[in-house]
């Protein structure tokens, strides 16, 4: 069965300083790889998204990028926090033969300083 | 592009009642329709999906109806019971390739009373 990751799980970080979060994918090849931001109490706002390695699709303009190196392995970078990139970030797959329903990670809860 | 609105925003039942969560959506083109439930501090979870071939479908407690003519959805929770509380979203994403994202509503808080 397929399983997604995410990690750290929660990070506190001081404003100005660089992000790096993380996700894999197990028990799937080639999956559709999404990021979203939650700001408290909000919904669900889709930041980048990717078919494969190397390509991503961003759907916001910030100070955030991602980057898929492997074909499970997708990553949210950042050079210089803000104070509103505070949230709770969830990455997502689907399949590629399926690529309507998306399977959520367990999220990464940032909050900046 | 898609544009999904949903009400109410919040909802609170009696346990035991009955809760109607209703979505519309802009594009026609738009043929798959799930329903997530996220639990506080939680990841949200797929409970129910429904594509566009078919008007209803059931999953025990929880049901799904859509009409694509008025391009509206809702979700139905019957015998609802305190572990219902949560935010649920709906969703809606066209068909075809290049097809790859969910167009997510707003959320609605429900609170079942016990």
């Amino acid at each position: 069965s397929q399983t997604i990751h995410q990690w750290p799980a929660t990070l506190v970080q001081p404003v100005g300083s660089p992000l790096s979060l993380e996700c894999t994918v197990e028990g799937t090849s080639n999956p559709n790889l999404y990021w979203y931001r939650q700001a408290a109490g909000r919904g669900l706002q889709l930041l980048f998204y990717s078919v494969g390695i190397g390509q991503i699709s961003s759907e916001v303009p910030q100070n955030l990028s991602a980057s898929r190196p492997q074909d499970r392995q997708f990553i949210l970078s950042s050079k210089k926090l803000l104070l509103s990139d505070s949230g709770f970030y969830l990455c997502a797959w689907t399949r590629r033969d399926r690529y309507n329903e998306q399977f959520f990670g367990p999220g990464t809860r940032l909050t900046v300083l | 592009g898609e544009n999904v609105e949903q009400h109410p925003s919040t909802l609170s039942v009696q346990e035991g009642d009955s809760a109607v969560i209703k979505c519309t959506y802009s594009d026609s083109a738009s043929n798959y329709f799930p329903w997530y439930k996220q639990e506080l501090g939680k990841r949200p979870q797929l409970i129910i999906d429904i594509r566009s071939n078919v008007g209803e479908k059931k999953d025990q407690r929880i049901a799904v109806t859509l009409n694509k003519t008025a391009k509206h959805f809702s979700l139905h929770i019957t015998e609802t019971q305190p572990e219902d509380s949560a935010v649920y979203f709906c969703a809606a994403s066209p068909s075809g390739a290049g097809s790859y994202q969910l167009t997510f509503g707003k959320g609605t808080k429900l609170s079942v009373i016990p």
